[in-house]
């Protein structure tokens, strides 16, 4: 167990719609990333959270949106949903500090599959 | 971040070392080179760590030329359960904020009985 947690675990819905997934992260990490894990694309980085504030962003389209909360968990929007955004989508924290080994703690992401 | 070279898939029998290498040949000096391994769909899960020395923890050793060019991850006594993709990846660790992983293709090891 990671210690960062997930939810939802399983998630189906239609073309068009919205989603929010959530992380909560380990506790007392600053840092929150969001990945997209689909089976042509492997492991894609979408954005990074640090403290509240976009750090980094990746290949994440104009349709998703994140944000990270004053409790720092994290939520990802992904909206107008297609076929290929069904995918795994991982949320990862690490440490900071003087704590900070350079490891990323990955959740058991949230599966996605849009019909 | 420097870019990775790995083999697409290798195979390894249970119980013995599995070798993986990882070709990082424009590695800066204050890269480090990261192993991380995704089991089948799970989260990936960090393995070992290390800048210029060898390094040894509980699941694994790290060993990494003198050039700093290749390393090698090293799973002792492989089991089935080590049957994973495994990630090679090279990034400066940033004191008080770690930057993003960036995952290639990574190498599937498959461990046999």
């Amino acid at each position: 167990d990671s210690g960062v947690t997930q939810t939802p675990k399983h998630l189906i819905t239609a073309t068009g719609q919205r989603v929010t997934l959530r992380c909560s992260p380990r506790s007392g990490d600053l840092s929150v990333y969001w990945y997209q894990q689909s089976l042509d694309q492997g492991l894609q980085f979408l954005i990074q959270y640090y403290n509240g504030e976009e750090r980094a962003k990746g290949n994440i389209l104009e349709r998703f949106s994140a944000q990270q909360f004053p409790d720092l968990h994290s939520e990802l929007n992904l909206s107008s949903l297609e076929l290929g955004d069904s995918a795994l989508y991982f949320c990862a924290s690490s440490a900071a500090g003087t704590a900070n080994t350079g490891e990323l703690f990955f959740g058991e992401g949230s599966r996605l599959t849009v019909l | 971040d420097a870019k990775t070279t790995q083999p697409t898939s290798m195979d390894c029998a249970e119980g013995r070392a599995a070798n993986l290498p990882c070709n990082h040949s424009t590695i800066s000096g204050n890269e480090y080179v990261y192993w991380y391994r995704q089991i089948h769909s799970q989260g990936p899960q960090y393995i070992i760590h290390g800048l210029k020395n060898n390094e040894t923890n509980e699941m694994a050793s790290l060993i990494i030329t003198e050039d700093r060019k290749s390393s090698t991850l090293i799973l002792p006594h492989a089991t089935l359960r080590d049957t994973a993709v495994y990630y090679c990846i090279v990034r400066v660790a940033m004191a008080g904020n770690t930057g993003k992983l960036i995952f290639g293709q990574g190498t599937t090891l498959q461990v046999k009985p």
